[in-house]
């Protein structure tokens, strides 16, 4: 089992819609939570992160955490053009940091 | 500005030839790394450092070395490049090790033949 796991996609999304990504981790000990946008050929860009149960708001961006469960969504409202790019999701163990592979985003005008 | 800076953005090499990839942070953290980022496989930890002096393995070490004698500087250095060493290359850094999330660099395009 990997240590993150996210849906590689393509997940195609029209434009104004909401974009939903998730994520499983497999330590039960992991502490915070980060998500991350990579456009093609860029450095990856931290958009979010969450630390505890529940939902954290920032502007169209919603991360959710339910550690009981194991995973982590990244909810993207009125979804936009320029919000196509692959989306990294990060998990800090006691010992490092693990990313996952990455879900790519494809908004559809 | 706070920006991690690498360089060289891109680089050809021949296998065997030694090269260094330099990476300064101007933030004041304390943590840095190296990651390798193939298709398919995501991002993988190369080397990490929590503090000048201090560095240790990741995931995929092999065939690199790291120094960090100063706190802002973290090279990542190929003493033999193989061409399975052909990869885009970030560095990042970070107040803590990972716990405000990490700065990355602009990455490196390296191609070995």
């Amino acid at each position: 089992q990997k240590e993150v796991e996210q849906n590689s996609g393509p997940l195609s999304v029209p434009e104004g819609a909401i974009a939903s990504l998730n994520c499983t981790y497999s330590d039960r000990g992991s502490q915070s939570f980060f998500w991350y946008r990579q456009y093609s050929g860029k450095s990856p860009e931290l958009i979010m992160s969450i630390y505890s149960n529940g939902d954290k708001e920032d502007g169209r961006f919603t991360a959710q955490l339910n550690k009981a469960s194991q995973y982590v969504s990244l909810l993207i409202r009125d979804s936009q053009p320029s919000d196509s790019a692959t989306y990294l999701c990060a998990v800090k163990g006691n010992e490092k940091l693990t990313f996952g592979t990455g879900t790519r985003l494809t908004i559809i005008p | 500005e706070a920006q991690v800076t690498q360089n060289p953005r891109y680089l050809i090499t021949v296998t065997g030839k030694k090269l260094t990839v330099t990476c300064s942070q101007n933030m004041n953290h304390e943590y840095m790394s190296w990651y390798r980022q193939d298709p398919g496989l995501g991002l993988r930890q190369i080397y990490y450092s929590m503090n000048v002096e201090v560095t240790d393995k990741g995931d995929v070490p092999e065939g690199y070395k790291v120094s960090r004698k100063e706190k802002r500087n973290f090279p990542l250095i190929l003493e033999s490049p193989s061409p399975n060493q052909t990869s885009l290359y970030f560095c990042a850094s970070s107040f803590r090790q990972g716990s405000y999330g990490y700065t990355f660099g602009s990455g490196t395009r390296l191609t070995v033949v």
